[in-house]
């Protein structure tokens, strides 16, 4: 069955500080894996990481991937109380017409003034 | 650009009472997907439709039903709502791109999400 677990469940941090989310996965037919925020409503894009070491960065965000070890972490650095936010991992898996997205639970960050 | 809508953003019925949530895309999106996301579990498929013109199983499908109106719009419809259908729905679309080098056009883009309480 496939699945993808995320670590820690929350985390609690004071703006400033620098976290790391994790992301580790068992699917088959695995195409990509991207992550998305999740503030109060809709989950929103952050990053599609698709090849082994390629760092994608986005202002103080960065993510790789392990294809060998089946995980990914995401990085946000000098965090704000704007970074507070369910952060949200998903592999596509390709097994048809389309794709799938399999979710993790996800990881809840308060970062604290 | 309004993205993926979704409607409405708030409902409470009663067991046993029908309803209709309503999704609509202004992307020119050929897949439309509908999730639940419950707390502990994270978002689960419910439904997709590839295309216009058809409709799969996801993980959770039972008590569910869907249509695809057309390219833009995808229902999902509660025949007779119990109680574990309490959730957030999110309904979520994508271009598709299936060759290898395609893979971008599979970001699939959130709506808003509906809160839907069956007492």
């Amino acid at each position: 069955e496939d699945k993808v677990v995320q670590s820690p469940l929350s985390l609690v941090v004071h703006e400033g500080d620098t976290v790391t989310l994790n992301c580790s996965y068992e699917v088959t037919n695995f195409r990509s894996l991207l992550w998305y925020k999740q503030e109060k409503k809709a989950p929103t894009f952050l990053f599609m990481l698709t090849s082994s070491g390629i760092e994608k960065k986005s202002g103080r965000l960065s993510s790789i991937l392990d294809k060998k070890e089946l995980f990914s972490i995401l990085n946000i650095t000098a965090t704000q109380t704007g970074d507070s936010a369910v952060y949200l991992c998903a592999v596509e898996t390709y097994g048809g017409a389309t794709n799938k997205l399999i979710f993790g639970t996800g990881t809840l960050l308060a970062v604290q003034p | 650009n309004a993205g993926v809508t979704q409607t409405p953003k708030f409902q409470v019925l009663k067991t046993g009472q029908s309803m209709t949530l309503q999704c609509a895309q202004d992307m020119n999106h050929n897949s439309m997907y509908w999730y639940r996301q419950d707390p502990g579990m994270g978002l689960r498929l419910i439904y997709y439709s590839a295309s216009e013109g058809t409709t799969d199983k996801g993980e959770v499908p039972n008590g569910y039903n869907v249509s695809r109106l057309n390219k833009r719009e995808f229902s999902l419809r509660l025949e007779s709502a119990a109680p574990s259908q309490t959730s957030v729905y999110f309904c979520a679309s994508s271009e598709t791109g299936l060759a290898p080098g395609a893979l971008a056009k599979n970001i699939q883009y959130f709506g808003a999400g509906t809160r839907l309480s069956v007492l």
